[in-house]
């Protein structure tokens, strides 16, 4: 889950090993959530994202789970490796009106979780 | 690929400064970002445009504004600076639309420090 204040989650795991990294959000009326990777001294990347109507989605080696019931996200990595080791962050979009209509808003992000990899 | 280009990667400014940090994007995205980063806090909203000339605030918008003059260039602007807006500042794009995923696109981030 996400912290408060200064001291994020952490995950340490083995090189190899599956990695599971959780978030919970706030509003039950967002429609659209995404994973993003931030490795040190560069902007947050994309992973992986999932629509409200969906409960999981697989990429390559990540899988995302969201549990609409308990407001519960979850990032699965398969076989972690050195190279996924950077802070990951969960956002939730909440459908703004001016924006298009129906179309995507703005994101929110949760506070993120420090993933280190070890060889 | 998608480029988001922040102008300055590091900046010191001294208390009251103005201080512009520029953002210009290439995929022609309506939407635009700024968001401001500080550890254990995440990433939080600062203002948005999704159109030139246009800007809703944020959760944090105090302390700050901003200019869409063109659609490819979004500015925030400190009008005077203080020490509690040292943070990394993020700027990102995005589609409007029906279909478009709402995916932000980033830029590598600007830090200022306010001494």
């Amino acid at each position: 889950g996400e912290s408060v204040g200064l001291h994020l989650p952490t995950l340490s795991v083995q090189e190899g090993d599956n990695s599971i990294i959780n978030c919970a959000y706030s509003n039950s009326a967002s429609d659209y959530f995404i994973w993003y990777k931030q490795e040190s001294g560069k902007g947050p990347q994309f992973i992986i994202d999932i629509r409200s109507n969906m409960d999981k989605r697989q990429g390559q080696r990540v899988t995302v789970l969201l549990n609409k019931t308990v407001k519960h996200l979850s990032l699965q990595i398969a076989a972690t490796q050195p190279g996924d080791s950077a802070v990951y962050f969960c956002a939730e979009n909440k459908p703004h009106p001016n924006a298009g209509g129906t179309s995507y808003g703005k994101l929110t992000f949760g506070q993120g979780t420090i993933l280190t990899v070890h060889p | 690929d998608v480029k988001v280009t922040q102008s300055s990667r590091y900046l010191v400014k001294r208390t009251g400064e103005k201080v512009f940090l520029e953002c210009v994007q290439d995929m022609d995205h309506e939407n635009m970002f700024w968001y401001r980063q500080d550890p254990g806090l995440g990433l939080r909203l600062i203002y948005f445009s999704y159109d030139v000339k246009m800007k809703e605030k944020g959760d944090i918008p105090e302390g700050y504004s901003v200019s869409r003059e063109k659609k490819e260039r979004f500015s925030l602007i400190l009008e005077s600076a203080s020490t509690n807006q040292t943070s990394m500042y993020l700027c990102a794009s995005s589609l409007l639309g029906q279909g478009s995923t709402g995916e932000l696109f980033f830029g590598e981030g600007s830090r200022l420090t306010v001494l």
